[in-house]
């Protein structure tokens, strides 16, 4: 199956700094989403980003889907941006969402 | 719109007691996913729904787990008997499968099973 790879595994920054985080997947997709996981445990839709660039306030991202990878930007960072960062892809005639690791990030006051 | 419902929100059970959980999708939305998340880990998915048929349920351990969306729309998951090893979140997510195939995330049922 798909594999997905995110970097860095664990980010630690001060309030206001900007951070990126990368997703890479082994092959086509036809779809690719990124999710904040919040200390509750809820997955919050960021992006539903399967190709090109998308921008919601402090957040962006955008997909390559020639080169297979994904970049999600925070700017000005908040200390309630912490939680965990999934990228999740599904490739064609796949039934559902693969998920990477994640990204850990803590942002401190 | 109201999101994806998921309960019990937490539930503490002995091994070997059954356990069930309940979804209900975001209003419309025909495919319905269960998914497990072991802690540290992303989640993997369990089973698929289109309507009340599931289109996939190979990673479903059929031993003791079992998965039932009698009308096409809310659904059940069930284990029995429940392990110590079982104890996870476990998600239930809903897409729209004549939209643009984003999956919307419930906020989960935290499993412990002592």
């Amino acid at each position: 199956g798909i594999q997905v790879e995110q970097s860095p595994p664990d980010l630690i920054l001060q309030e206001g700094a900007n951070s990126t985080l990368r997703c890479n997947f082994s092959d086509s997709v036809n779809n690719l989403q990124w999710f904040h996981q919040n200390p509750w445990g809820q997955l919050i839709n960021l992006f539903y980003i399967p190709s090109g660039t998308k921008q919601n306030g402090r957040l962006s991202a955008t997909t390559v889907a020639t080169e297979r990878y994904s970049l999600l930007y925070i700017s000005s960072s908040q200390t309630t941006d912490s939680g965990v960062y999934f990228c999740a892809v599904r490739e064609g005639g796949a039934d559902g969402l693969t998920f990477g690791k994640g990204t850990h990030l803590i942002i401190q006051p | 719109e109201a999101g994806v419902v998921q309960s019990p929100r937490y539930k503490i059970i002995e091994k070997k007691q059954p356990v069930a959980f309940w979804c209900n999708p975001i209003s419309g939305h025909n495919t319905l996913y269960w998914y497990l998340q072991n802690l540290g880990q992303g989640p993997e998915l369990l089973i698929r729904y289109e309507n009340e048929e599931a289109v996939d349920d190979s990673q479903l351990p059929k031993d003791r787990f079992s998965a039932e969306r009698l009308k096409g729309v809310d659904s059940t998951l069930k284990i029995q008997p429940a392990e110590l090893g079982d104890s996870a979140v476990y998600l239930c997510a809903s897409s729209d499968p004549q939209g643009p195939n984003e999956q919307f995330f419930g906020p989960g049922t935290r499993l412990t099973v002592l």
